[in-house]
Protein backbone atom coordinates (compact mmCIF):
# COMPACT_ATOMS: atom_id res chain seq x y z
CA UNK A 1 0.00 0.00 0.00
CA UNK A 2 1.06 3.68 -1.02
CA UNK A 3 2.05 5.95 1.83
CA UNK A 4 2.74 9.69 1.77
CA UNK A 5 4.90 11.36 4.45
CA UNK A 6 5.19 15.11 5.11
CA UNK A 7 7.67 15.80 7.43
CA UNK A 8 6.43 19.55 8.46
CA UNK A 9 3.36 20.11 10.36
CA UNK A 10 3.83 23.96 10.56
CA UNK A 11 6.25 26.35 8.78
CA UNK A 12 6.70 29.87 9.07
CA UNK A 13 8.25 32.19 6.55
CA UNK A 14 8.98 35.79 5.97
CA UNK A 15 7.07 37.44 2.87
CA UNK A 16 9.41 37.36 0.07
CA UNK A 17 11.61 34.57 1.38
CA UNK A 18 11.74 31.22 -0.32
CA UNK A 19 10.10 27.94 0.49
CA UNK A 20 10.77 24.46 0.33
CA UNK A 21 7.51 22.05 1.51
CA UNK A 22 8.82 18.56 1.76
CA UNK A 23 7.12 15.18 0.30
CA UNK A 24 8.16 11.75 0.84
CA UNK A 25 6.40 8.98 -0.90
CA UNK A 26 6.31 4.63 -0.40
CA UNK A 27 5.03 2.89 -3.26
CA UNK A 28 5.85 -0.09 -5.42
CA UNK A 29 5.63 1.22 -9.09
CA UNK A 30 5.95 4.63 -10.50
CA UNK A 31 3.98 7.25 -8.73
CA UNK A 32 1.54 9.57 -9.68
CA UNK A 33 2.19 12.98 -7.29
CA UNK A 34 0.05 15.55 -6.67
CA UNK A 35 0.26 18.84 -4.51
CA UNK A 36 -2.57 20.40 -3.38
CA UNK A 37 -3.42 23.82 -1.56
CA UNK A 38 -6.77 24.22 0.97
CA UNK A 39 -7.26 28.00 1.97
CA UNK A 40 -9.01 27.84 5.19
CA UNK A 41 -12.73 26.59 4.94
CA UNK A 42 -12.42 26.35 1.31
CA UNK A 43 -11.68 22.95 -0.41
CA UNK A 44 -8.60 21.65 -2.29
CA UNK A 45 -7.20 22.49 -5.31
CA UNK A 46 -4.51 21.29 -7.43
CA UNK A 47 -1.45 23.09 -7.57
CA UNK A 48 0.50 21.03 -9.90
CA UNK A 49 1.27 17.12 -10.83
CA UNK A 50 3.99 14.88 -11.77
CA UNK A 51 2.95 11.87 -13.82
CA UNK A 52 5.68 11.01 -16.31
CA UNK A 53 8.65 12.71 -18.26
CA UNK A 54 10.36 15.86 -16.56
CA UNK A 55 10.71 15.59 -12.94
CA UNK A 56 10.68 18.93 -12.49
CA UNK A 57 6.76 20.70 -12.72
CA UNK A 58 5.41 23.93 -13.06
CA UNK A 59 2.08 24.76 -11.27
CA UNK A 60 -0.12 27.44 -10.65
CA UNK A 61 0.68 30.69 -8.76
CA UNK A 62 4.44 29.88 -8.82
CA UNK A 63 4.75 27.13 -7.59
CA UNK A 64 6.93 24.12 -8.57
CA UNK A 65 8.30 20.64 -7.29
CA UNK A 66 10.62 18.17 -7.99
CA UNK A 67 10.01 14.62 -8.54
CA UNK A 68 13.63 12.53 -6.98
CA UNK A 69 12.79 8.89 -7.73
CA UNK A 70 15.95 7.95 -5.45
CA UNK A 71 15.33 9.89 -2.74
CA UNK A 72 11.27 9.05 -2.99
CA UNK A 73 10.58 12.83 -3.01
CA UNK A 74 8.24 15.31 -4.50
CA UNK A 75 9.65 18.86 -3.04
CA UNK A 76 7.14 21.84 -3.53
CA UNK A 77 9.39 25.50 -4.10
CA UNK A 78 8.32 28.58 -4.33
CA UNK A 79 11.02 31.38 -5.03
CA UNK A 80 9.31 34.10 -3.15
CA UNK A 81 6.48 33.64 -0.83
CA UNK A 82 3.51 36.03 -0.65
CA UNK A 83 1.54 36.44 2.18
CA UNK A 84 -1.86 34.95 0.40
CA UNK A 85 0.04 31.93 -0.23
CA UNK A 86 -0.57 30.97 3.88
CA UNK A 87 -2.77 28.15 3.79
CA UNK A 88 -2.30 24.40 4.11
CA UNK A 89 -0.64 22.17 1.74
CA UNK A 90 -1.03 18.59 0.79
CA UNK A 91 1.22 15.66 -1.24
CA UNK A 92 -0.93 12.88 -2.36
CA UNK A 93 0.24 9.78 -4.29
CA UNK A 94 -2.74 8.68 -7.08
CA UNK A 95 -2.92 5.18 -7.53
CA UNK A 96 -5.15 2.76 -9.47
CA UNK A 97 -6.74 -0.60 -7.41
CA UNK A 98 -8.35 -2.98 -8.62
CA UNK A 99 -11.23 -1.27 -10.13
CA UNK A 100 -10.70 2.63 -10.44
CA UNK A 101 -8.97 5.83 -8.39
CA UNK A 102 -7.87 5.90 -5.25
CA UNK A 103 -5.58 8.84 -3.58
CA UNK A 104 -3.43 8.96 -0.46
CA UNK A 105 -2.51 12.15 0.88
CA UNK A 106 0.18 13.05 3.82
CA UNK A 107 -0.94 14.90 6.84
CA UNK A 108 -0.36 18.19 5.12
CA UNK A 109 1.87 21.13 5.97
CA UNK A 110 0.63 24.67 7.42
CA UNK A 111 2.27 27.96 6.06
CA UNK A 112 2.08 30.98 8.29
CA UNK A 113 3.92 34.00 6.15
CA UNK A 114 5.07 36.45 8.36
CA UNK A 115 4.65 40.12 7.36
CA UNK B 1 -19.57 26.60 -13.22
CA UNK B 2 -20.85 24.62 -10.31
CA UNK B 3 -17.99 21.62 -9.95
CA UNK B 4 -18.44 19.33 -7.16
CA UNK B 5 -21.58 20.84 -4.94
CA UNK B 6 -22.17 19.24 -0.89
CA UNK B 7 -24.78 20.12 1.15
CA UNK B 8 -25.02 20.62 4.03
CA UNK B 9 -21.87 23.48 4.87
CA UNK B 10 -22.40 22.68 8.62
CA UNK B 11 -24.16 20.10 10.43
CA UNK B 12 -24.35 19.36 14.20
CA UNK B 13 -26.08 16.14 15.36
CA UNK B 14 -26.57 13.87 17.94
CA UNK B 15 -25.00 10.90 18.97
CA UNK B 16 -26.91 8.30 17.37
CA UNK B 17 -29.05 10.28 14.73
CA UNK B 18 -28.79 9.22 10.90
CA UNK B 19 -28.00 11.75 8.11
CA UNK B 20 -27.08 11.72 4.55
CA UNK B 21 -24.03 14.32 3.22
CA UNK B 22 -24.96 15.40 -0.38
CA UNK B 23 -22.18 15.52 -3.33
CA UNK B 24 -23.47 16.53 -6.79
CA UNK B 25 -21.03 17.31 -9.97
CA UNK B 26 -22.06 18.85 -13.22
CA UNK B 27 -18.59 17.62 -15.14
CA UNK B 28 -20.29 14.26 -16.03
CA UNK B 29 -17.49 12.36 -14.48
CA UNK B 30 -17.27 8.64 -13.52
CA UNK B 31 -15.16 9.07 -10.45
CA UNK B 32 -16.45 10.06 -7.31
CA UNK B 33 -15.62 9.62 -3.90
CA UNK B 34 -15.28 10.91 -0.26
CA UNK B 35 -12.77 11.77 2.32
CA UNK B 36 -12.69 13.13 5.90
CA UNK B 37 -9.95 15.52 7.19
CA UNK B 38 -9.10 14.99 10.59
CA UNK B 39 -6.39 17.39 11.87
CA UNK B 40 -2.35 15.88 11.52
CA UNK B 41 -4.46 13.08 9.40
CA UNK B 42 -4.76 15.10 5.97
CA UNK B 43 -7.38 13.14 3.84
CA UNK B 44 -8.29 9.64 4.00
CA UNK B 45 -10.37 8.06 1.98
CA UNK B 46 -13.96 6.21 2.76
CA UNK B 47 -16.03 4.86 -0.06
CA UNK B 48 -15.78 5.35 -4.06
CA UNK B 49 -17.23 4.93 -7.18
CA UNK B 50 -16.31 4.50 -10.62
CA UNK B 51 -19.71 5.04 -12.10
CA UNK B 52 -23.29 4.55 -11.80
CA UNK B 53 -24.42 1.48 -9.65
CA UNK B 54 -20.41 0.73 -8.46
CA UNK B 55 -19.27 1.79 -5.38
CA UNK B 56 -16.42 0.42 -3.20
CA UNK B 57 -14.87 0.89 0.16
CA UNK B 58 -11.78 3.20 0.95
CA UNK B 59 -9.57 3.08 3.98
CA UNK B 60 -12.12 4.02 6.38
CA UNK B 61 -15.24 2.76 5.73
CA UNK B 62 -16.69 1.42 9.33
CA UNK B 63 -19.94 3.51 9.97
CA UNK B 64 -20.99 4.82 6.57
CA UNK B 65 -22.69 3.66 3.18
CA UNK B 66 -22.50 5.29 -0.12
CA UNK B 67 -25.09 4.81 -3.13
CA UNK B 68 -24.55 5.80 -6.68
CA UNK B 69 -27.37 5.28 -8.78
CA UNK B 70 -26.50 8.79 -11.16
CA UNK B 71 -23.90 9.79 -12.21
CA UNK B 72 -24.34 13.18 -10.99
CA UNK B 73 -24.73 12.41 -7.37
CA UNK B 74 -23.18 10.40 -4.61
CA UNK B 75 -24.80 10.56 -1.20
CA UNK B 76 -23.03 9.86 2.24
CA UNK B 77 -24.77 8.29 4.44
CA UNK B 78 -24.47 8.06 8.56
CA UNK B 79 -26.51 5.32 10.04
CA UNK B 80 -25.99 6.18 13.66
CA UNK B 81 -23.91 8.87 13.88
CA UNK B 82 -20.54 8.19 16.97
CA UNK B 83 -18.65 11.46 18.58
CA UNK B 84 -15.27 9.34 16.05
CA UNK B 85 -17.11 10.88 13.40
CA UNK B 86 -16.55 14.49 13.90
CA UNK B 87 -14.52 15.74 11.16
CA UNK B 88 -14.49 17.85 7.71
CA UNK B 89 -16.14 16.01 4.77
CA UNK B 90 -15.19 15.92 1.06
CA UNK B 91 -16.26 14.68 -2.07
CA UNK B 92 -14.40 14.88 -4.83
CA UNK B 93 -14.87 13.40 -8.51
CA UNK B 94 -12.99 12.67 -11.63
CA UNK B 95 -13.33 12.25 -15.44
CA UNK B 96 -11.19 9.28 -14.97
CA UNK B 97 -8.91 7.58 -12.00
CA UNK B 98 -5.92 9.00 -10.76
CA UNK B 99 -3.33 7.29 -13.74
CA UNK B 100 -5.21 10.02 -16.49
CA UNK B 101 -4.12 13.51 -17.39
CA UNK B 102 -7.19 14.34 -15.08
CA UNK B 103 -7.09 15.73 -11.15
CA UNK B 104 -9.53 14.96 -8.82
CA UNK B 105 -11.92 18.27 -8.37
CA UNK B 106 -13.03 18.90 -4.88
CA UNK B 107 -16.30 20.16 -2.98
CA UNK B 108 -15.90 23.07 -0.44
CA UNK B 109 -16.69 20.43 2.23
CA UNK B 110 -19.00 19.59 5.09
CA UNK B 111 -18.15 20.47 8.80
CA UNK B 112 -19.70 17.68 11.04
CA UNK B 113 -20.15 17.69 14.63
CA UNK B 114 -21.39 15.10 16.38
CA UNK B 115 -22.51 15.72 20.25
Amino acid sequence: AQSVTQPDIHITVSEGASLELRCNYSYGATPYLFWYVQSPGQGLQLLLKYFSGDTLVQGIKGFEAEFKRSQSSFNLRKPSVHWSDAAEYFCAVGALNNAGNMLTFGGGTRLMVKP
Amino acid sequence: NAGVTQTPKFQVLKTGQSMTLQCAQDMNHEYMSWYRQDPGMGLRLIHYSVGAGITDQGEVPNGYNVSRSTTEDFPLRLLSAAPSQTSVYFCASSPRGAYSNQPQHFGDGTRLSIL
